[in-house]
């Protein structure tokens, strides 16, 4: 069974550090599109960056300098690495598979990680 | 960057009603658009790819339409198991989502 699973969230003071951790099974994170896409409570869906099968990585503008993707190949494991942490990157922060052949689709969603940016 | 705008925000229609959500791109994106159903507290799921294609193992009461800057989401007949927020999402250069419908029973 094809699966994602979030883990890190928590809250973390302004300014601060988190890093979440997106564990796949049931296929090869390195062989894929994965990415990043974010909640704020109450709002609508903020996609947050990618990275491709190759490595390369891209941002949002909201994140970019602040938010590093990346994978632990051996762990078949996602992460997104964020630092300098404002009030509004609160959000429940979710990773998922790109189906670059299906319109560069997400599928499928972890069940996300809250992250709280407030002192 | 692409932006997406939804219509309506919200809407509330009975169950058998025909439900219809349209979703406008800023520009050409040919036909880059997926739709996802996300109900409450739960991750968000696809329903439809690339504009009209149904994802495996979603009933056939949900279909889409469009290309190039305008879409259309359809729900045949409404089922109480449809409640939830559905969102369009385009991917041009890099992916980005409409604001969202919220679809109830009247």
């Amino acid at each position: 069974e094809v699966q994602l699973v979030e883990s890190g969230g928590g809250l973390v003071q302004p300014g601060g550090s988190l890093r979440l951790s997106c564990a796949a099974s049931g296929f090869t994170v390195s062989s894929n599109y994965m990415s990043w896409v974010r909640q704020a409570p109450g709002k609508g869906l903020e996609w947050v960056s990618v990275i491709y099968s190759g490595g390369s990585t891209y941002y949002a503008d909201s994140v970019k300098g602040r938010f590093t993707i990346s994978r632990d190949n051996s762990k078949n494991t996602l992460y997104l690495q964020m630092n300098s942490l404002r009030a509004e990157d609160t959000a429940v922060y979710y990773c998922a598979r790109v189906r670059v052949v299906r319109a560069f689709s997400f599928d499928p969603w972890g069940q996300g990680t809250l992250v709280t940016v407030s002192s | 960057d692409i932006q997406m705008t939804q219509s309506p925000s919200s809407l509330s229609a009975s169950v058998g009603d025909r439900v219809t959500i349209t979703c406008q791109a800023s520009q050409d994106i040919s036909n880059y658009l997926n739709w996802y159903q996300q109900k409450p507290g739960k991750a968000p799921k696809l329903l439809i790819y690339d504009a009209s294609n149904l994802e495996t193992g979603v009933p056939s009461r949900f279909s889409g339409s469009g290309s190039g800057t305008d879409f259309t989401f359809t729900i045949s007949s409404l089922q109480p198991e449809d409640i939830a927020t559905y969102y369009c999402q385009q991917y041009d250069n890099l992916p980005t989502f409409g604001p969202g419908t919220k679809v109830d029973i009247k």
